[in-house]
Formats: C-alpha cells, sequence, structure tokens
C-alpha cells in the first residue's frame, strides 16, 4: 500500500516571500501520479498542481511548482511571491498508475502573513 | 461551473442511530470517491466506484458502512448504527474516468457530529 508523508504540520511565511512545503512518499511502483491539493478554511479541496511520474521535468503552475525526486520519493511545492489568499491546508496525494487510490498524507496548514 | 453536490451540509445525530450522506457528482464522471477527513488530517478514502461497481472498499467498515451508486451516477454513503468516533467530515469526489491524469473535483463535504 502507498503511504504518503507530509512532516510539517504548520508553517508560516510573509507575504510575497516564497515557501516550500515537504512531501515524501513509498510506493512499490514504477509509474504514478502525484498531487498538490489546497483546502482553503471552509471551502472544497482543489487542485494545484500534478505531476506525472515517468516526466522528467518538474511541473509548474504559475507561482506554484514543484520539486520532484523520484529516487528520494520526494515531492515537494514551492509557492513563489506567498499570497494572502494561499492560506490554507495542503495536502499531497498519491495515485496509482491504474487512476485508483488517491491516497492523501496528513496536510500542512500554511497562513501568510500580511 | 460544474460542481460536487453534497447534502446535507451539516448533521448531528445520537449515537446508535442511523446517518445517510447523499453525493452527486459532476455530469459525465465516472469515478466517484467517498472520503473521511477527521478534523486536521488528511482525507482517508473509505470507498471508490467506477460508474456502478466498486474499486476499492478495503478500507471502509463495513460492518456499519454501506455505499451505493445503483444507476452509476449519484451516491449514498449510509453510518448504522453511528457511533462516536464517526465524528468527521465526509467527502465526496468524481474525475471524468478512472485515469490518473484526470483531475479529483471535489464537494463542500458533509461534516457530521455524533453525540
Amino acid at each position: 500500500a502507498q503511504t504518503v508523508t507530509q512532516s510539517q504540520p504548520e508553517m508560516s511565511v510573509q507575504e510575497a516571500e516564497t515557501v516550500t512545503l515537504s512531501c515524501t512518499y513509498d510506493t512499490s511502483e514504477s509509474n504514478y501520479y502525484l498531487f498538490w491539493y489546497k483546502q482553503p478554511p471552509s471551502r472544497q479541496m482543489i487542485l494545484v498542481i500534478r505531476q506525472e511520474a515517468y516526466k522528467q521535468q518538474n511541473a509548474t503552475e504559475n507561482r506554484f511548482s514543484v520539486n520532484f525526486q523520484k529516487a528520494a520519493k520526494s515531492f515537494s511545492l514551492k509557492i513563489s511571491d506567498s499570497q494572502l489568499g494561499d492560506t490554507a491546508m495542503y495536502f499531497c496525494a498519491f495515485m496509482n498508475n491504474a487512476g485508483n487510490m488517491l491516497t492523501f498524507g496528513g496536510g500542512t496548514r500554511l497562513m501568510v502573513k500580511p | 461551473e460544474a460542481e460536487v453536490a453534497q447534502s446535507p451540509r451539516y448533521k448531528i445525530t445520537e449515537k446508535s442511530q442511523a446517518v445517510a450522506f447523499w453525493c452527486d457528482p459532476i455530469s459525465g464522471h465516472a469515478t466517484l470517491y467517498w472520503y473521511r477527513q477527521i478534523l486536521g488530517q488528511g482525507p482517508e478514502l473509505l470507498v471508490q466506484f467506477q460508474d456502478e461497481s466498486v474499486v476499492d472498499d478495503s478500507q471502509l467498515p463495513k460492518d456499519r458502512f454501506s455505499a451505493e451508486r445503483l444507476k452509476g451516477v449519484d451516491s449514498t454513503l449510509k453510518i448504522q448504527p453511528a457511533e462516536l468516533g464517526d465524528s468527521a467530515m465526509y467527502l465526496c469526489a468524481s474525475s471524468l474516468a478512472s485515469g490518473a491524469s484526470t483531475e479529483a473535483f471535489f464537494g463542500q463535504g458533509t461534516r457530521l457530529t455524533v453525540v
């Protein structure tokens, strides 16, 4: 079974600064998919960014980028130019190659301070 | 914009009572997930449907939980009898197909409190 670990329960960052959230995972599969989801307070979960394990190039979406280290089974999220609206819970998630078992980590609570 | 609809938003029930949650996925989405999220933790997958078939229910406590998606569209998750430890947010999500490249869209959830 896959496991996803987020070792930072809480983080804070000043507005306009850069912050990196960590995620490690464990799997025996060679092809799989990784995601970062954002859950704002009292709002639904939304996808931030996704990475296919067979792609070496790190995914980017505007201010969000990942550092995917397949050998180390590490998948960190970098948020550049942090904004107050980035305040939320962030969840790292794993999905197997068959498209099943979307498994989440325990989350990191990010607070962006003005 | 299409959304995953869940009802009710909030539910308070006494322990040993039965409770049911409803989810209507985005139209055309074949894959439907039910998750349980305890406050401050990550979502835990309870059951995954592909159309009307169960793909995975290995984490569903089958002695008290049941889920169905009879026509492959909307879905119901039931707990009977409810226990104090069932207090959590129950999230429904759907995706276009059981393909890893497709995004899962989440509903706002049903917050259950068992007293």
